[in-house]
């Protein structure tokens, strides 16, 4: 069964501090892995997608990873500011078949002033 | 950028009655979802719907659950008789293409509270 667990569940830390998310991940065969930012009461934003073939790539602030052969995948987030207060989901798609992606549960992060 | 719109916001209804969520997908998108997030749960998927038809569903939807694009624009979900456990933040979203490497836009979501 495809599975995304994701840690820490939750995580607080002040203005300015760096942060990495951690995704696991046993979805097969592969497709690609998106890293959704969801702000309280909103729908889940992307805000990177991470296919096979690519091990790290950044947007802005964020930084992406992936490993394919471990099935792991990380979310880094430089200089925190205030408004990256929300939750990170990793998804996680396959390929062929289904096109349906697997969620994982999120982290909640709150930054601190 | 364009926005998955979705009415109402919040929703309150009494059990058992039949409520209907609205979206609005983008304008050039093919391919329509429902998802649906309990409160402190992860997204769970719903039902897919493409070309007018449901292409995928889960397990969770049931024969109380329906979906229709009923014109060219809007994409509705119906839950025919609610239950209290069916009080969850509803979200649409749409896509371009059905590819796995399609970026999906969600809407904000209509937070449906059953009494």
């Amino acid at each position: 069964k495809n599975q995304v667990e994701q840690s820490p569940q939750s995580l607080i830390i002040l203005e300015g501090k760096n942060c990495t998310l951690q995704c696991n991940y046993t979805v097969s065969p592969f497709s690609n892995l998106r890293w959704y930012k969801q702000d309280t009461g909103r729908g889940p934003v992307s805000l990177t997608i991470m296919t096979f073939s690519e091990n790290t790539k950044s947007n802005g602030r964020y930084t992406a990873t992936l490993d394919a052969d471990t099935k792991q995948s990380s979310l880094h987030i430089t200089a925190s500011q205030l408004s990256d207060s929300a939750s990170y989901i990793c998804v996680v798609s396959a390929s062929g078949g289904s096109y349906i992606p697997t969620f994982g549960r999120g982290t909640s992060l709150i930054v601190h002033p | 950028e364009p926005e998955v719109t979705q009415t109402p916001s919040h929703q309150v209804t009494q059990m058992g009655q039949e409520v209907i969520l609205r979206c609005v997908p983008i304008s050039n998108h093919l391919y329509f979802y429902w998802y649906r997030q309990i409160l402190g749960q992860k997204v769970e998927f719903l039902v897919s719907f493409y070309n007018n038809e449901i292409s995928e569903k889960s397990e969770i939807f049931d024969d109380q659950f329906s979906v229709e694009r009923p014109d060219g624009s809007n994409f509705t979900l119906k839950i025919r008789s609610t239950k209290l456990e069916d009080s969850a933040m509803y979200f649409c979203a749409s896509r371009r293409q059905g590819g796995s490497n399609e970026k999906l836009f969600f809407g904000s979501g209509t937070q449906l509270s059953v009494l």
